[in-house]
């Protein structure tokens, strides 16, 4: 079974710039998160798609957007970057049911904002 | 109220000895505990998990001990080896871990002398 997989795996872009960055889930699963890893504040909750709805939301400003298809696929997009925006984005997949915690993670898209 | 705090910020352990993280959280509503191991340029990945009816959960060389009343929990790993060497995560989320919005600790890097 393929695991999570996320793209591009490195970017590099300038500040002002947008950046999209995909997900595919695993097979049969349903519901996506996203999660912003830097040396600083360590894993933190972006947003959550279940079933194309965002079920939840981290403490993050409107620039950070996501969305989810049909298919389970997952975007993300980062407006008006910052430098702070520098992360490794990490997508993760599950059922999105109750008594099925485990989030299966991606390799994450490392994004260098300059 | 959120908040995650975990403890030490890196270990050092001799081959054979016993790794001890710890972790505290301060919402009451929690009720899903789970630890994640991180090796570098990978995603995190399930170690174990508990949920709050259960003082102790073991699978293998790794040992949850879960304290409600203290509001903490730690991550035993018995008879460490170097293979163990990595980032270990604690986090806490609601719904028994249905959804995907996880709150991690900052993490742990654990470095296993051989």
């Amino acid at each position: 079974k393929a695991g999570v997989t996320q793209t591009p795996r490195y970017l590099i872009k300038t500040r002002g710039q947008q950046v999209t960055l995909s997900c595919s889930p695993i097979s049969g699963h349903r519901s996506v998160s996203w999660y912003q890893q830097t040396p600083g504040q360590g894993l933190q909750f972006l947003f959550e798609y279940f079933s194309e709805t965002q079920r939840n939301k981290g403490n993050f400003p409107g620039r950070f957007s996501g969305r989810q298809f049909s298919n389970s696929r997952s975007e993300m997009n980062v407006s008006t970057l910052e430098l702070g925006d520098s992360a490794l984005y990490l997508c993760a997949s599950s059922l999105g049911r109750s008594g099925t915690g485990e989030l299966f993670f991606g390799e994450g898209s490392r994004l260098t904002v300059l | 109220q959120q908040q995650v705090k975990q403890s030490p910020q890196s270990l050092i352990v001799q081959k054979g000895g016993i790794s001890i993280i710890n972790c505290a959280y301060e919402n009451t509503a929690f009720d899903y505990f789970p630890w994640y191991q991180q090796f570098p340029g990978k995603g995190p990945a399930l170690l174990i998990a508990i949920r709050p009816d259960v003082s102790e959960k073991k699978e293998g060389r790794f040992t949850i001990s879960f304290n409600k009343s203290a509001k903490q929990f730690s991550l035993h790993i018995m008879d460490s080896q170097p293979g163990d060497s990595a980032t270990y995560f604690c986090a806490a989320s609601y719904d028994g871990g249905s959804q995907g919005n996880l709150i991690f600790g900052k993490g742990t890097k654990l470095s296993v002398k051989p």
